[in-house]
């Protein structure tokens, strides 16, 4: 069964701070792999796509990695901000019109 | 949101009426997508579309259908709602190999 697992389900880190947040999946054949960020009250915005072949890439603050043997993925947040409060998605796609989305991890950035 | 707008914002109705959903795009975006969204769930898809008046089923589409009669609006209708069907819902447009696929901002229904 092609699913998508993330953890935690929710944290809570200081500003300033940095945190690592996972997912694993199990979806077959792998195309590629998203992460996004839903503020509350708003739609998801995309933050990366990674394909099978790279296993890092940044975007500002946020680098996400990705081994495509172990299936497994990460998204680390360096240096959090209050602005970083919100639900990270990780989607993975084993074709173009297909999306699988994990139920999010719940970011708090406290002062 | 990348050009893509959801009416209304907000909905309240009652069980067994008919609701439609409407969503807009400017981006041109052969594909569409209506999702929604329920506590403890990722975001399940309903319906989609790869072009005018060409749609399929995702997996949740009972008790829903959709239309597309021209490249930019894609609309949800519940035939008639009931109140398993209150939840946030999500238009997205994209999605072909590589390219992002962008969200609108939700429409918030509750079935009463």
């Amino acid at each position: 069964k092609n699913q998508v697992e993330q953890s935690p389900q929710s944290l809570i880190i200081l500003e300033g701070k940095n945190c690592t947040l996972q997912c694993n999946y199990t979806v077959s054949p792998f195309s590629n792999l998203r992460w996004y960020k839903q503020d509350t009250g708003r739609g998801p915005v995309s933050l990366t796509i990674m394909t099978f072949s790279e296993n890092t890439k940044s975007n500002g603050r946020y680098t996400a990695t990705l081994d495509a043997d172990t299936k497994q993925s990460s998204l680390h947040i360096t240096a959090s901000q209050l602005s970083d409060s919100a639900s990270y998605i990780c989607v993975v796609l084993p074709n173009f019109n297909k999306f699988y989305f994990g139920s999010g991890t719940k970011l708090n950035v406290k002062p | 949101d990348a050009g893509i707008t959801q009416s209304p914002r907000h909905k309240v109705t009652e069980t067994g009426t008919p609701v439609t959903l409407r969503c807009h795009q400017t981006e041109n975006h052969r594909y569409m997508y209506w999702y929604r969204q329920d506590p403890g769930h990722g975001l399940r898809l309903i319906h989609y579309s790869y072009g005018v008046k060409d749609t399929d089923k995702g997996e949740v589409s009972d008790g829903y259908s959709v239309s597309r009669s021209k490249t930019e609006d894609f609309l949800l209708t519940l035939e008639s709602a009931t109140s398993s069907q209150t939840s946030v819902y999500f238009c997205a447009a994209g999605g072909e190999v590589g390219e992002k696929l962008f969200f609108g901002s939700g429409t918030q229904l509750s079935v009463l």
